[in-house]
Protein backbone atom coordinates (compact mmCIF):
# COMPACT_ATOMS: atom_id res chain seq x y z
CA UNK A 1 0.00 0.00 0.00
CA UNK A 2 1.93 3.28 -1.08
CA UNK A 3 0.80 6.32 0.90
CA UNK A 4 2.68 8.32 -1.69
CA UNK A 5 3.18 7.68 -5.03
CA UNK A 6 4.72 9.24 -8.09
CA UNK A 7 2.99 8.13 -11.13
CA UNK A 8 5.41 9.16 -13.71
CA UNK A 9 9.05 6.97 -13.19
CA UNK A 10 10.54 9.41 -16.14
CA UNK A 11 10.13 12.73 -17.86
CA UNK A 12 12.18 14.40 -20.74
CA UNK A 13 12.03 17.72 -21.06
CA UNK A 14 13.82 20.69 -23.17
CA UNK A 15 16.33 22.97 -21.48
CA UNK A 16 14.22 26.29 -20.88
CA UNK A 17 11.40 24.80 -20.41
CA UNK A 18 9.49 24.44 -17.04
CA UNK A 19 9.47 20.66 -15.78
CA UNK A 20 6.60 19.87 -13.82
CA UNK A 21 7.00 16.07 -11.63
CA UNK A 22 3.88 15.00 -9.66
CA UNK A 23 3.04 13.41 -6.23
CA UNK A 24 -0.10 11.98 -5.08
CA UNK A 25 -0.76 11.02 -1.37
CA UNK A 26 -3.39 8.82 0.48
CA UNK A 27 -3.21 9.73 4.17
CA UNK A 28 -4.86 12.40 5.00
CA UNK A 29 -2.57 12.95 8.37
CA UNK A 30 0.25 14.13 6.30
CA UNK A 31 1.22 17.52 7.41
CA UNK A 32 4.62 18.01 5.79
CA UNK A 33 5.83 17.25 2.42
CA UNK A 34 9.48 17.43 1.09
CA UNK A 35 11.15 17.21 -2.15
CA UNK A 36 14.63 15.55 -2.73
CA UNK A 37 16.72 14.98 -5.85
CA UNK A 38 19.14 12.35 -6.22
CA UNK A 39 22.49 12.45 -8.47
CA UNK A 40 23.71 8.87 -9.48
CA UNK A 41 26.20 7.20 -7.09
CA UNK A 42 25.83 10.32 -4.41
CA UNK A 43 22.99 10.22 -1.40
CA UNK A 44 19.43 12.08 -1.93
CA UNK A 45 19.95 15.64 -0.78
CA UNK A 46 16.81 18.09 0.21
CA UNK A 47 15.02 20.42 -2.27
CA UNK A 48 12.65 22.43 -1.22
CA UNK A 49 9.27 21.58 1.14
CA UNK A 50 5.88 22.78 2.33
CA UNK A 51 3.39 22.44 4.88
CA UNK A 52 0.35 21.86 4.87
CA UNK A 53 -0.74 25.26 6.07
CA UNK A 54 0.85 26.59 2.93
CA UNK A 55 -0.58 26.14 -0.54
CA UNK A 56 2.69 26.97 -2.50
CA UNK A 57 6.30 27.29 -1.47
CA UNK A 58 9.40 29.19 -4.23
CA UNK A 59 13.15 29.18 -3.57
CA UNK A 60 14.50 30.55 -6.64
CA UNK A 61 13.93 28.08 -9.72
CA UNK A 62 12.06 25.59 -8.13
CA UNK A 63 7.90 26.03 -6.42
CA UNK A 64 6.33 23.37 -4.82
CA UNK A 65 2.19 23.40 -4.91
CA UNK A 66 0.46 21.78 -2.35
CA UNK A 67 -3.51 20.59 -3.38
CA UNK A 68 -4.83 19.34 0.31
CA UNK A 69 -8.12 18.67 -1.06
CA UNK A 70 -7.03 16.73 -4.07
CA UNK A 71 -3.88 14.98 -1.63
CA UNK A 72 -1.74 16.18 -4.55
CA UNK A 73 1.96 18.42 -4.98
CA UNK A 74 3.96 19.40 -7.87
CA UNK A 75 7.36 20.37 -7.78
CA UNK A 76 7.61 23.31 -11.19
CA UNK A 77 11.16 23.86 -12.05
CA UNK A 78 11.74 27.01 -14.35
CA UNK A 79 13.47 27.05 -16.41
CA UNK A 80 14.68 23.88 -16.53
CA UNK A 81 18.73 23.19 -16.76
CA UNK A 82 20.48 19.90 -17.83
CA UNK A 83 21.93 19.87 -14.37
CA UNK A 84 18.49 19.47 -13.37
CA UNK A 85 18.39 15.83 -14.79
CA UNK A 86 18.27 13.70 -11.93
CA UNK A 87 15.83 11.46 -9.74
CA UNK A 88 13.14 13.50 -7.84
CA UNK A 89 11.59 11.64 -4.74
CA UNK A 90 8.31 13.13 -2.93
CA UNK A 91 8.46 12.70 0.66
CA UNK A 92 5.18 12.98 3.39
CA UNK A 93 5.60 13.00 7.20
CA UNK A 94 3.00 14.10 9.84
CA UNK A 95 2.81 14.46 13.34
CA UNK A 96 1.58 10.97 13.91
CA UNK A 97 2.10 7.92 12.96
CA UNK A 98 5.73 7.51 14.78
CA UNK A 99 7.16 10.71 12.87
CA UNK A 100 7.95 8.34 10.10
CA UNK A 101 8.55 9.90 6.28
CA UNK A 102 6.83 7.87 3.68
CA UNK A 103 8.80 8.35 0.10
CA UNK A 104 7.55 7.97 -3.42
CA UNK A 105 9.01 5.57 -5.64
CA UNK A 106 10.84 8.95 -7.33
CA UNK A 107 10.86 9.85 -10.93
CA UNK A 108 13.57 10.22 -13.54
CA UNK A 109 13.96 13.76 -14.98
CA UNK A 110 16.07 14.75 -18.08
CA UNK A 111 16.65 18.17 -19.35
CA UNK A 112 18.25 18.19 -22.78
CA UNK A 113 20.26 20.29 -24.10
CA UNK B 1 27.55 21.48 6.27
CA UNK B 2 26.03 18.01 7.51
CA UNK B 3 28.37 15.34 6.60
CA UNK B 4 26.72 11.67 6.29
CA UNK B 5 29.58 9.11 5.81
CA UNK B 6 29.10 5.27 5.22
CA UNK B 7 31.88 3.19 5.07
CA UNK B 8 31.37 0.95 2.34
CA UNK B 9 30.43 2.10 -1.64
CA UNK B 10 30.25 -1.53 -2.73
CA UNK B 11 30.30 -4.69 -0.94
CA UNK B 12 29.79 -8.23 -1.85
CA UNK B 13 28.58 -10.90 0.76
CA UNK B 14 27.26 -14.45 0.53
CA UNK B 15 24.07 -16.28 1.17
CA UNK B 16 24.09 -16.71 5.51
CA UNK B 17 27.22 -14.15 5.90
CA UNK B 18 26.50 -11.83 8.71
CA UNK B 19 27.30 -7.97 7.15
CA UNK B 20 27.69 -4.92 8.66
CA UNK B 21 27.40 -1.70 7.49
CA UNK B 22 28.31 1.49 9.20
CA UNK B 23 27.17 5.05 9.30
CA UNK B 24 28.66 8.13 10.85
CA UNK B 25 27.17 11.48 11.19
CA UNK B 26 29.21 14.81 11.93
CA UNK B 27 26.72 16.89 13.06
CA UNK B 28 25.11 16.07 16.60
CA UNK B 29 22.16 14.87 14.90
CA UNK B 30 19.80 13.06 17.49
CA UNK B 31 17.94 11.15 14.64
CA UNK B 32 19.67 8.36 11.68
CA UNK B 33 17.65 6.33 9.55
CA UNK B 34 18.54 3.32 7.61
CA UNK B 35 16.74 3.43 4.06
CA UNK B 36 16.83 0.12 1.13
CA UNK B 37 16.39 1.62 -2.14
CA UNK B 38 15.17 -0.60 -4.82
CA UNK B 39 13.73 0.09 -8.83
CA UNK B 40 10.10 1.30 -8.45
CA UNK B 41 9.87 1.43 -4.44
CA UNK B 42 11.91 4.10 -3.47
CA UNK B 43 13.48 4.61 -0.37
CA UNK B 44 11.47 2.22 2.46
CA UNK B 45 12.63 2.32 6.13
CA UNK B 46 14.46 -0.01 8.03
CA UNK B 47 15.08 1.13 11.21
CA UNK B 48 15.54 4.81 12.84
CA UNK B 49 16.78 5.82 16.11
CA UNK B 50 16.01 8.35 17.95
CA UNK B 51 18.46 8.45 20.62
CA UNK B 52 21.76 6.37 21.83
CA UNK B 53 20.97 3.18 22.68
CA UNK B 54 17.03 3.88 21.20
CA UNK B 55 15.58 2.24 18.23
CA UNK B 56 12.25 1.56 16.42
CA UNK B 57 11.08 -0.78 13.81
CA UNK B 58 10.43 0.95 10.05
CA UNK B 59 8.37 -0.87 7.51
CA UNK B 60 10.46 -3.45 6.84
CA UNK B 61 12.83 -4.37 9.42
CA UNK B 62 12.94 -8.29 9.00
CA UNK B 63 16.03 -9.78 8.90
CA UNK B 64 17.50 -7.07 10.07
CA UNK B 65 19.23 -5.45 13.16
CA UNK B 66 20.82 -2.24 14.22
CA UNK B 67 23.44 -0.69 16.78
CA UNK B 68 23.50 2.55 18.09
CA UNK B 69 26.04 2.75 20.64
CA UNK B 70 26.76 6.54 20.20
CA UNK B 71 25.70 9.29 19.03
CA UNK B 72 27.63 9.64 15.77
CA UNK B 73 27.27 5.88 14.71
CA UNK B 74 24.65 3.73 13.65
CA UNK B 75 25.50 0.30 12.56
CA UNK B 76 22.80 -1.94 10.55
CA UNK B 77 23.39 -5.63 10.58
CA UNK B 78 21.97 -8.22 8.29
CA UNK B 79 21.89 -11.46 10.79
CA UNK B 80 22.11 -14.01 8.14
CA UNK B 81 22.21 -12.45 4.35
CA UNK B 82 19.50 -13.37 1.81
CA UNK B 83 19.85 -12.49 -1.61
CA UNK B 84 16.57 -10.42 -1.45
CA UNK B 85 18.62 -8.37 0.47
CA UNK B 86 20.63 -6.99 -2.38
CA UNK B 87 19.95 -3.65 -2.90
CA UNK B 88 21.08 -0.19 -2.15
CA UNK B 89 21.43 0.64 1.36
CA UNK B 90 21.23 4.87 2.70
CA UNK B 91 22.15 6.18 5.92
CA UNK B 92 20.45 9.33 6.50
CA UNK B 93 20.43 11.81 9.41
CA UNK B 94 18.03 14.63 10.96
CA UNK B 95 18.37 17.14 13.37
CA UNK B 96 14.12 16.69 14.27
CA UNK B 97 11.83 14.43 13.69
CA UNK B 98 8.81 16.75 13.75
CA UNK B 99 7.52 18.61 10.87
CA UNK B 100 9.69 20.24 8.05
CA UNK B 101 13.14 19.01 9.62
CA UNK B 102 14.87 17.52 6.41
CA UNK B 103 16.99 14.23 6.16
CA UNK B 104 20.74 14.23 5.41
CA UNK B 105 21.88 11.21 3.38
CA UNK B 106 25.14 9.25 3.16
CA UNK B 107 26.07 8.39 -0.76
CA UNK B 108 25.07 4.88 -0.11
CA UNK B 109 26.15 1.49 -0.05
CA UNK B 110 24.94 -1.02 -3.14
CA UNK B 111 25.23 -4.48 -1.24
CA UNK B 112 25.63 -7.45 -3.44
CA UNK B 113 24.40 -10.86 -1.83
CA UNK B 114 25.51 -13.82 -3.77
Amino acid sequence: DQQVKQNSPSLSVQEGRISILNCDYTNSMFDYFLWYKKYPAEGPTFLISISSIKDKNEDGRFTVFLNKSAKHLSLHIVPSQPGDSAVYFCAASGDTGGFKTIFGAGTRLFVKA
Amino acid sequence: DVKVTQSSRYLVKRTGEKVFLECVQDMDHENMFWYRQDPGLGLRLIYFSYDVKMKEKGDIPEGYSVSREKKERFSLILESASTNQTSMYLCASSLGLRGLQPQHFGDGTRLSIL
